[in-house]
């Protein structure tokens, strides 16, 4: 079965720092790329980072550019995002989502973890 | 970035009957269209790809049509588990896949 299980999330108060995990089973996790989406009431679903499937490239939203972080171990099957100089706004639900090879839409989505910026 | 424009942001409609739901690209995304169906507390779930595709397990009364810029999810007789909403996105683009802002579908 295909799972991903992002974990990290919390309260964490302006201007401060929090990572966030996926980690992921049942499909070549090698392969896909992986992107971290959030969502808010407010902007419904956004596309925040992106890594290709070898880690050799990273994309950021320019809403976070500079701030966060992506990466990931392929040999442990997990993505990373570190985030800093986190802002009210970054207040939202996570997601990481799997995307395989070539212009393809996400094929499998963790169920989210819940970032919460305020003081 | 392309933007994605759904209507209506709301569809009520009854058990049994269609609904049709629109997506339009502010410019051409070729065939690189897809659905996903998210319902409360859940993450979205991926409906239709390549505009007309239904992805794996997804029931015949789910279709998808259009290319280019306009877009269209059909549900026929619609049941009780159809009742989300829906998100349409482009994906003409690595990385840049945007969202639509969503249409709830609602009984």
């Amino acid at each position: 079965e295909v799972q991903l299980l992002e974990s990290g999330g919390g309260l964490v108060q302006p201007g401060g720092s929090l990572r966030l995990s996926c980690a992921a089973s049942g499909f070549t996790f090698s392969n896909f790329a992986i992107y971290w989406v959030r969502q808010t009431p407010d902007k419904g679903l956004e596309w925040v980072s992106a890594i290709s499937a070898t880690g050799g490239t990273t994309y950021y939203a320019d809403s976070v550019q500079g701030r966060f972080t992506i990466s990931r171990d392929n040999s442990q099957s997990t993505v990373s995002l570190q985030m800093n100089s986190l802002k009210n706004d970054d207040t939202a639900l996570y997601y990481c989502a799997a995307k395989a090879p070539g212009n393809n839409p996400f094929d499998h989505w963790g169920q989210g973890a819940l970032v919460t910026v305020s003081s | 970035e392309i933007v994605m424009t759904q209507s209506p942001a709301t569809l009520s409609v009854s058990p049994g009957e269609r609904a049709t739901l629109s997506c339009r690209a502010s410019q051409s995304v070729s065939s690189k269209l897809a659905w996903y169906q998210q319902k409360s507390g859940q993450a979205p779930r991926l409906l239709i790809y390549g505009a007309s595709t239904r992805a794996t397990g997804i029931p015949a009364r789910f279709s998808g049509s259009g290319s280019g810029t306009d877009f269209t999810l059909t549900i026929s007789s619609l049941q009780s588990d159809d009742f989300a909403v829906y998100y349409c996105q482009q994906y003409n683009g690595w990385p840049l896949y945007t969202f639509g802002q969503g249409t709830k579908l609602e009984i």
